[in-house]
């Protein structure tokens, strides 16, 4: 079974700096999708950054890019110039290729100081 | 992007009492949509994946008669809690996959159930 490893339960960041929250996994599987979610105190989940496995560049979605280590299975999630509104719980997740369903790691709750 | 939309938000029965929570994807079509759950303070596990015109499959530990799925469309899935107990109470969200391109989950914004 794959698991989702998420090591940081809280991080703390000044407005406009930068942070990374951790992300690795495990898996055999050679196709295989990652996400990062990021859940606001209202609980929808909203959909950060998407990486497919097969894809060597990192993907970068405005001020949210990721590190992707494929031989590591580490996927970490750069946040730069932080804003007060992205202040939410992250969740790392991954999909298999064959499989439907997202495992989720238990999440890293982002606070962002003013 | 995509929009699911996830009725009630919140619910409050009583125990015993069936509760049904529905899950639409309002401008695309998901033929398979996807349960979780999600206690406080913890991170969502995947309850269910629901397919339409079919059964669903239920994740390993999950009472598949306790907690019925029915996605009798393609823009439809309803998760029913049957004979609901304390125990239950928790934050049931649905996800419904784009079958375009992108291939991504998008979700709902959950139910909160209490069961007293």
């Amino acid at each position: 079974a794959q698991t989702v490893t998420q090591s940081q339960p809280e991080m703390s960041v000044q407005e406009a700096e930068t942070v990374t929250l951790s992300c690795t996994y495990d898996t055999s599987e050679s196709d295989y999708y990652l996400f990062w979610y990021k859940q606001p105190p209202s609980r929808q989940m909203i959909l950060v950054i998407r990486q497919e496995a097969y894809k060597q560049q990192n993907a970068t979605e405005n001020r949210f890019s990721v590190n992707f280590q494929k031989a590591a299975k580490s996927f970490s999630l750069k946040i730069s110039d932080s804003q007060l509104g992205d202040a939410a719980m992250y969740f790392c997740a991954y999909r298999g290729g064959g499989a439907d369903g997202l495992t989720f790691g238990k999440g890293t709750h982002l606070i962002i100081q003013p | 992007g995509a929009v699911v939309s996830q009725h009630p938000s919140r619910v409050i029965c009583k125990s015993g009492t069936s509760v049904k929570i529905e899950c639409r994807s309002l401008d695309f079509q998901a033929t398979t949509m996807f349960w979780y759950r999600q206690f406080p303070k913890q991170s969502l596990m995947l309850m269910a994946t629901s397919n339409e015109g079919s059964k669903a499959t239920y994740e390993q530990g999950v009472e598949k008669d306790k907690f019925l799925i029915n996605h009798a469309s393609l823009t439809l899935s309803t998760l029913t809690v049957t004979s609901a107990h304390p125990e239950d109470s928790s934050f049931y969200i649905c996800s419904a996959r784009d079958r375009g391109w992108r291939n991504i989950q998008y979700f709902g914004a959950g139910t909160r159930l209490s069961v007293l």
